[in-house]
């Protein structure tokens, strides 16, 4: 199976400023998906960004961008102009393009402190 | 309003019961899921379904048994045989089984269970 490695179980950052959150993990598979899920305190998993491993160029929503490392088997999210609703644990999570294939791998999280 | 709710929010089971926990979809997607995640852990799937009347084992299904009578349900039941169920139940689902950059899984509330 696949394994999803977040490093960083904390992280803080001061309001207005940005921060990057790491996610490494492994596979033998070319093609797969990966995303990045907040759960703020109420717990419901909402979807942040997403990234298709044959795209190379890297995806940005809003203040959201990711940095695809595929060599590397990296896949970070900097988060820009820090607010205090990103307060919440962050998920990186990796999905096989297989058809049928829908099981999400998901690392162990890293909290994220907003500091006013 | 489209989305997928969970009920009950919290529940609380004593030992050697039954429980069923429910979710709920109008968004019309064929696949649905069942993950757990307990402290400091990512969260792992449970059981899946990729279309009504069938569904698959995940990682961690023994214990646990679910149904798909009708594509908007996804009912779960938490045996007497999960020796450790106090956990965050979180439902979710997505268009298609897999292998498209939209089967993207999008996650319920979840439902907080407890056994006393």
């Amino acid at each position: 199976a696949q394994t999803v490695t977040q490093s960083q179980p904390e992280m803080s950052v001061q309001e207005a400023e940005t921060v990057t959150l790491s996610c490494t993990y492994d596979t033998s598979e070319s093609d797969y998906y990966l995303f990045w899920y907040k759960q703020p305190p109420s717990r419901q998993m909402i979807l942040v960004i997403r990234q298709e491993a044959y795209k190379q160029q890297n995806a940005t929503e809003n203040r959201f961008s990711v940095n695809f490392q595929k060599a590397a088997k990296s896949f970070s999210l900097k988060i820009s102009d820090s607010q205090l609703g990103d307060a919440a644990m962050y998920f990186c999570a990796y999905r096989s393009h297989e058809t049928g294939a829908n099981n999400l791998f998901f690392g162990t999280g890293t909290r994220l402190t907003v500091i006013p | 309003d489209g989305g997928i709710t969970q009920s009950p929010k919290y529940l609380f089971r004593k030992e050697g019961q039954n429980v069923t926990l429910s979710c709920e979809q109008n968004l019309n997607h064929d696949a649905m899921y069942w993950y757990r995640q307990d402290p400091g852990q990512g969260l792992r799937l449970i059981y899946y379904s990729q279309i009504v009347n069938d569904f698959q084992k995940g990682d961690i299904a023994e214990g646990y048994s679910v149904s798909r009578e009708k594509k908007e349900s996804f009912p779960l039941t938490v045996t007497s045989a999960q020796k450790n169920p106090t956990a965050f139940y979180l439902c979710a689902s997505s268009r298609g089984p897999g292998g498209s950059w939209e089967d993207t899984q999008y996650f319920g509330p979840g439902t907080r269970l407890t056994v006393l």
